[in-house]
């Protein structure tokens, strides 16, 4: 079946300190994948997304390549800020159909 | 961006009674809303997607005369938790599907079922 597994959290990161967080999926065909950003006490908004083999999505400073390979889409940013503190979803759409399939969101604290 | 709400934002009601949820897409229309559920540190769980002047179609295992969805329009599909028990305390998220597939999401809605 389809699946998306994240990195679980929280991951606790100071100002300017380098973001990974990792994200492997299974999934038949060839699906889409996102990332999504939750703010506190705010809607998920999508970050970026990538949707086909070694598309780079990027957005905001973050990054994240489509790795088939390794059916993995890891989340990277350079540079963190105490602004981008957030829950991060990774997520898959296994055939354009809409239907999101999730990770368990890692939640991410940048301190100052 | 595109906004999607929902409303209330949180409710608390007793055993036995129904909620209604309402989603709006405020600046744009949505053929297609999703229902989804979330439970304290997992993930979004698909329940259903809501078609507007159709029929929704539910996700295996959620029950469709527990939770009643109906799309009325191109900016409101609403979901009604009928009967609802302890076990139907979670977090109800809406999202919205624009023309170009991009899907918005609502802030959320928490429901405790005493």
């Amino acid at each position: 079946g389809n699946s998306v597994t994240q990195m679980e959290g929280p991951v606790t990161l100071s100002e300017e300190a380098f973001l990974t967080i990792n994200c492997t999926y299974t999934a038949t065909g060839y699906p889409s994948l996102f990332w999504y950003v939750q703010y506190p006490g705010e809607g998920l908004q999508l970050l970026l997304k990538a949707t086909k083999a070694d598309d780079k999505g990027s957005n905001k400073g973050f990054e994240a390549t489509y790795r088939k390979e390794t059916t993995s889409f890891h989340l990277e940013k350079g540079s963190v800020q105490v602004s981008d503190s957030a829950v991060y979803f990774c997520a898959l759409n296994p055939s354009n159909t809409g239907k999101l399939i999730f990770g368990q969101g890692t939640t991410l604290q940048v301190k100052p | 961006g595109a906004v999607v709400s929902q409303h209330p934002s949180w409710v608390i009601c007793k055993s036995g009674t129904s909620v209604k949820i309402e989603c709006r897409s405020l600046d744009f229309q949505a053929t297609t809303m999703f229902w989804y559920r979330q439970f304290p540190k997992q993930s979004l769980m698909l329940m259903a997607t809501s078609n507007e002047g159709s029929k929704a179609t539910y996700e295996q295992g959620v029950e469709k005369d527990k939770f009643l969805i109906n799309h009325a329009s191109l900016t409101l599909s609403t979901l009604t938790v009928t009967s609802a028990h302890p076990e139907d305390s979670s977090f109800y998220i809406c999202s919205a599907r624009d023309k170009q597939e991009t899907q918005y999401f609502g802030p959320g809605t928490r429901l405790l079922v005493l």
